[in-house]
């Protein structure tokens, strides 16, 4: 596809359960980044992958949350044993370079509601 | 952690007023971008600002990079009702490798 691809676009879970979403980047781009927003806030930056660099896992809140990047392409973010305060839309960035001006293109991300 | 501090959180305005917004670190940005996103939507570029003092326009938007590269603005001319969204800052480090967001600025522009 031309853009980053998120799914599931809206996700309703139980307390307790375990999540997935899933973000397609755009084609080639090496950077990778999710993001959490909660209702009419700002971004908070979760992790970020970078090529095949470590990832910067210094945004996750708790050990619940865990990222991986398959193949340098497909990134998956797994909440496990999901919580109320989880309920946010979930924003999934890709970058094409390690440049300094390089624009992040964002999917339209995933609304998650843990009931 | 490299912080941005977006100002104000909110702002509402009439049609033709003009608005600033500021996006402000104690840290020093390689790049500062601003974004807006429209409900439902990824955050989307709006611009990049690199060289400090840099002034870059973009139809009724003005957007002003200072001059030690910790702070910029963005400034409406003429608020449209299509100006309404969430304004967002984002910095980037000298290794270019990550970008951290501001809190942002939800605007609504009332006709």
């Amino acid at each position: 596809g031309a853009g980053v691809s998120q799914s599931p676009s809206n996700k309703v879970t139980e307390k307790g359960k375990d999540v997935e979403l899933r973000c397609d980047p755009i084609s080639g781009h090496t950077a990778l980044y999710w993001y959490r927003q909660s209702l009419g806030q700002g971004l908070e930056f979760l992790i970020y992958f970078q090529g095949n660099s470590a990832p910067d896992k210094s945004g996750l809140p708790s050990d619940r949350f865990s990222a991986e990047r398959t193949g340098g392409s497909v990134s998956t973010l797994t909440i496990q044993r999901t919580q109320q305060e989880d309920s946010a839309v979930y924003l999934c960035a890709s970058s094409p370079s390690r440049q300094v001006n390089t624009e992040a293109f964002f999917g339209q991300g995933t609304r998650l509601t843990v009931v | 952690t490299q912080l941005l501090e977006q100002s104000p959180q909110f702002l509402s305005i009439q049609e033709g007023e003009n608005l600033t917004v500021y996006c402000n670190s104690s840290s020093v940005f390689s790049s500062l971008q601003w974004y807006r996103q429209e409900p439902g939507e990824g955050p989307v570029l709006l611009v990049t600002v690199v060289t400090g003092g840099e002034v870059k326009k973009l139809k009724r938007l003005t957007f002003q990079f200072g001059d030690a590269r910790k702070d910029s603005s963005l400034h409406i001319t003429a608020a449209q009702p299509g100006d309404t969204g969430l304004y967002l800052c984002a910095g980037s480090n000298n290794a270019g490798n990550m970008l951290t967001f501001g809190g942002g600025t939800r605007l609504m522009v009332k006709p």
